[in-house]
């Protein structure tokens, strides 16, 4: 079936460091969305990109998506405590009758 | 507005009992997702439904099984309950499948 692999499986950054997670795919998606869960808590969609070569950005964070539309990555610039989580991509593949296929999630750790 | 509303938010049950789970998604939205997630685990997608029909639905056994009312209101029950059924329960609704979904705080359900 449709796989979407996200590393890494952790992160550990000083304050004030920068953090990135990338998501890949075997085969084209229509679209990648991405979300964040901070411990004990539910997963807040962040943001959803559609387009080929895709960048947004939502203040310190910076969303990207491949040319290919095989990739996406998550960027944070100059990580807070208010940064930590776990950012899950999640891609939907045309021909899985679009079903939203999940990463396994990096979890960012703030070191003390 | 509401957000997503999962009931009850905690459950304990026997091994062998079944369970009913109950999502009201947002008003307006007619797309509910369900997902079980682990501690450490990732989210396990269990289905997917719009309009009453179910759309895509996970690896899981028979023993998990879903619907949607006319109201979009969603349920999940799991018969015969096994130890390694004990998880968070998530529900996520959206306005259509294309966009991002708001989930609601998860039913944490313990099989002893």
């Amino acid at each position: 079936g449709q796989q979407v692999m996200q590393i890494p499986q952790y992160q550990h950054v000083q304050e004030g460091e920068d953090f990135t997670t990338y998501c890949n795919s075997s085969t084209t998606l229509s679209n990648i969305q991405w979300y964040k869960q901070r411990p004990g808590g539910h997963p807040v969609f962040l943001i959803q990109l559609v387009k080929s070569g895709e960048v947004k950005k939502q203040k310190r964070l910076t969303f990207q998506f491949g040319e290919a539309k095989k990739n996406s990555s998550l960027h944070i610039t100059a990580t807070q405590t208010t940064d930590v989580g776990t950012y899950f991509c999640a891609g939907r593949f045309m021909d899985s009758n679009y079903q939203l296929i999940w990463g396994a999630g990096t979890k960012l750790i703030i070191k003390p | 507005k509401a957000g997503v509303t999962q009931t009850p938010r905690y459950l304990i049950k026997t091994r062998g009992q079944q369970v009913t789970l109950s999502c009201s998604p947002i008003s307006g939205h007619r797309s509910v997702s369900w997902y079980q997630q682990t501690p450490g685990q990732g989210l396990q997608f269990l289905f997917e439904y719009f309009s009453e029909t179910q759309r895509n639905k996970g690896n899981f056994p028979g023993r998990f099984s879903g619907r949607q009312f006319s109201n979009s209101r969603s349920e999940m029950n799991v018969s015969t309950l096994e130890l390694g059924d004990s998880a968070l329960y998530l529900c996520a609704s959206s306005p259509r499948t294309v966009y991002g979904y708001t989930f609601g705080s998860g039913t944490r359900l313990t099989v002893v």
